[in-house]
């Protein structure tokens, strides 16, 4: 079974300075893919950017980048130039290509950037 | 399109009340899933459905009941609602699940069982 383990609890960022979230990952898949998710404190769960196994180049959008090292099984997240919209629960997720359809997640980062 | 729609958006049961969380999607996705979410857990998969008349157990499954009738719906079920069940609820679509696309997720129903 897929594991996602996300080791902080909770971080703190200025506003304007860069920030990495970690996440590491069991499976036994080849093929499968990454995910961070964003939760505001308005509940609502927004993709923030996704990654693809077998790609070797790390995904970017905008201000937000992963490190993705395939052999070590991590998936860690910089947020650069934080800014105040940026606090939010974060979670890792991992999802397999093959036959298993479920979506597993880590127990999430609490982010607070402070002005 | 409205998205994901969930509703209720907050229920508050007693022990041993049965109910129906809903949700629909109106972008014609293939894939629908339920999770909770906990404090300190994140999300975990109740039930989820490859498509209408399929449907299969997630992490958690144990209490709760799902059908897929059509495309656009995919109602769980609370039969005998426990304190334990106390938790939020997300609903969640994607266009396939081949490849994986992004999951769109419901805004959540939040329910407390006394």
């Amino acid at each position: 079974a897929q594991t996602v383990t996300q080791s902080q609890p909770e971080m703190s960022v200025q506003e304007a300075e860069t920030v990495t979230l970690s996440c590491t990952y069991d499976t036994s898949e080849s093929n499968y893919y990454l995910f961070w998710y964003k939760q505001p404190p308005s509940r609502q769960m927004i993709l923030v950017i996704r990654q693809e196994a077998y790609k070797q180049q790390n995904a970017t959008e905008n201000r937000f980048s992963v490190n993705f090292q395939k052999a070590a099984k991590s998936f860690s997240l910089k947020i650069s130039d934080s800014q105040l919209g940026d606090t939010a629960m974060y979670f890792c997720a991992h999802y397999s290509g093959g036959s298993n359809y479920k979506l597993t997640f880590g127990k999430g980062t609490l982010l607070t950037v402070n002005p | 399109n409205a998205g994901v729609t969930q509703t209720p958006k907050f229920q508050v049961l007693k022990t041993g009340q049965s109910m129906t969380l809903q949700c629909a999607q109106d972008m014609n996705h293939e894939y629908m899933s339920w999770y909770r979410q906990d404090p300190g857990m994140g999300l975990r998969l109740i039930h989820y459905s490859v498509g209408a008349g399929i449907t299969d157990q997630g992490e958690v499954p144990n209490g709760y009941n799902v059908s897929r009738s059509t495309t656009e719906d995919f109602p769980l079920r609370l039969l005998s609602a426990a304190p334990s069940q106390t938790s939020v609820y997300f609903c969640a679509s994607s266009y396939s699940v081949r490849g994986h696309n992004e999951q769109f997720f419901g805004p959540g129903t939040r329910l407390t069982v006394l």
